[in-house]
């Protein structure tokens, strides 16, 4: 079946610097991939549409120079949280899908932490 | 942006019995489907139901979907310790593509 990895799986920072989460499709061209931001025992929450090739469409309050996604190929994109503060502290996942109007594959999702 | 909401929010049950989760939805939809969550873990997808079905069964998993109430149930029968999980519905709306919005989820626990 289809995968998505996603790394790395933790990382603990600094407040201040910057953190760089990459998602890849293993098996399949994604021309799509979703960024979603989750916190404890809450749902996801859509961030952006990372799109190949293009820019990202950023969801409503979700600043796009705070939350930098870069989809440089068919099968990686990235997410770069700049200047990360103790808030951005969160568990961030990646999506993609294979064809339109079918099932998400997730990577294993990204435990940040800002001290 | 959430699509809608899931009841009951939290469910524990005895192994064995059946788990019913429910979704409502808010915009119409090419499909809904329906994920697990692990702890600290990402996403499984376990069913889609496309907007002209009703019914969908897979293994233990009976997902009902009804257009006229947007809305959805998920049904796991005979339920086991290992199915303790979040469990999520989501949309694809009708718009185009695979933007996919989800739920706020039932998080089902079964007790051995």
């Amino acid at each position: 079946g289809a995968v998505v990895s996603q790394h790395p799986s933790r990382v603990i920072c600094k407040s201040g610097t910057s953190v760089k989460i990459e998602c890849r499709s293993l098996d399949f061209q994604a021309t799509t991939m979703f960024w979603y931001r989750q916190f404890p025992k809450q749902s996801l929450m859509l961030m952006a549409t990372s799109n190949e090739g293009s820019k990202a469409t950023y969801e409503q309050g979700v600043e796009k120079d705070k939350f930098l996604i870069n989809h440089a190929s068919l099968t990686l994109s990235t997410l770069t949280v700049t200047s990360a503060h103790p808030e951005d502290s969160s568990f961030y996942i990646c999506s993609a899908a294979e064809v339109s109007n079918s099932p998400l594959h997730f990577g294993n999702g990204t435990r940040l932490t800002v001290t | 942006s959430q699509q809608g909401e899931e009841d009951p929010q939290a469910l524990s049950i005895q192994e064995g019995e059946n788990a019913t989760m429910n979704c409502s939805y808010k915009t119409s939809i090419n499909n809904l489907q329906w994920y697990r969550q692990n702890s600290g873990r990402g996403l499984v997808h376990l069913i889609l139901i496309r907007s002209n079905e009703r019914e969908k069964h897979s293994g233990r998993l009976r997902v009902t979907l009804d257009t006229s109430k947007k809305s959805s149930s998920l049904l796991i029968t005979a339920s086991r310790a290992a199915d303790t999980a979040s469990y999520f519905c989501a949309t694809q709306p009708y718009t185009g593509g695979f933007k996919t919005i989800f739920g706020a989820g039932t998080r089902l626990f079964v007790k051995a």
